[in-house]
C-alpha cells in the first residue's frame, strides 16, 4: 500500500485551520489501520492520531483525524506556532507499514 | 517513565555490519509490539521493520539483511543490519506500538541513533 500525502507545503497564519490529505493506494479496510504523526527537527516524532480519529494521550481537540477506506483528512483548527512541523500518516493495513511522503506546515 | 533509548549507531564501511539496540524503561517490552523507522538525510520517514509475538515483518529493501530481534531478559529490541549500503544511512528510531499488536499506532519513540554508511 502506498501512501500520498497534499499538499507538500502548507503556509498558514496562527488561527487559521489546517487541511492534511492522506491518500491510500487501496482501501485500509473498514476500521481504518492509519494513524498521524507530527515531526519536528532533532526530536522524536509524536503521535497524534490512531485509528484514523482517536486522539493519543495528550493531543488537544484542536487535532482531528477523519476518512475512510482510502481517503483520510488530518485537520488541525486554531493553529498555533508551536504547530510548525511535518506530518505524516502511516497505515498500518498491510506490512510493509508504510509512511506518506509527509506535508510540512509553516505557520507564518 | 516510560522511555526507549537507542544505541550501537555509528560509522561503517558499505558491506558492513551494525547491531543497534534499544532499551526500554517503564514498561515491559515484551507484551507490546515495536519497530523500527528511520529517517535518512533530508528525507521523510521510513518504517524498516516490526515485530508482534513471533511475527516479524520488514520493508522489502532491508529484507534479508536486516533482522530484528528480542531479548525479553534485558527489556532489549535489537536490529541487526548485514551487508549495509550508502543508502542505509540514517537517524534510526526504535518505537513501540500502543498494543501488542501492529494494528495501531506508535505510541512512545526514542531520540534515535544515527547510522552512516561510508567508504
Amino acid at each position: 500500500i502506498v501512501l500520498t500525502q497534499s499538499p507538500a507545503t502548507l503556509s498558514l497564519s496562527p488561527g487559521e485551520t489546517a487541511t492534511l490529505s492522506c491518500r491510500a493506494s487501496r482501501s485500509l479496510r473498514n476500521i481504518g489501520y492509519l494513524a498521524w504523526y507530527q515531526h519536528k527537527p532533532g526530536r522524536a516524532p509524536r503521535l497524534l492520531i490512531s485509528g484514523v480519529s482517536a486522539r493519543a494521550t495528550g493531543i488537544p481537540p484542536r487535532f482531528s483525524g477523519s476518512g475512510s477506506g482510502t481517503d483520510f483528512t488530518l485537520t488541525i483548527s486554531n493553529l498555533e506556532p508551536e504547530d510548525s512541523a511535518v506530518y505524516y500518516c502511516q497505515q498500518y493495513a498491510t506490512s510493509p507499514f508504510a509512511f506518506g511522503p509527509g506535508t510540512k506546515v509553516d505557520i507564518k | 517513565e516510560v522511555q526507549l533509548l537507542e544505541s550501537g549507531g555509528g560509522l561503517v564501511q558499505p558491506g558492513g555490519s551494525l547491531r543497534l539496540s534499544c532499551a526500554a524503561s517503564g514498561f515491559t517490552s515484551a507484551t507490546y509490539a515495536m519497530a523500527w523507522v528511520r529517517q535518512a538525510p533530508g528525507k521523510g520517514l521510513e518504517w524498516v521493520s516490526g515485530t508482534s509475538g513471533s511475527a516479524v515483518y520488514y520493508v522489502d529493501t532491508v529484507e534479508g539483511r536486516f533482522t530484528i530481534s528480542r531479548d525479553n531478559s534485558k527489556n532489549t529490541l535489537y536490529l541487526q543490519m548485514n551487508s549495509l549500503r550508502v543508502d542505509d544511512t540514517a537517524i534510526y528510531y526504535c518505537a513501540k506500538y500502543i498494543s501488542g499488536s501492529t494494528a495501531f499506532g506508535l505510541d512512545v519513540w526514542g531520540q534515535g541513533t544515527t547510522v552512516t554508511v561510508s567508504s
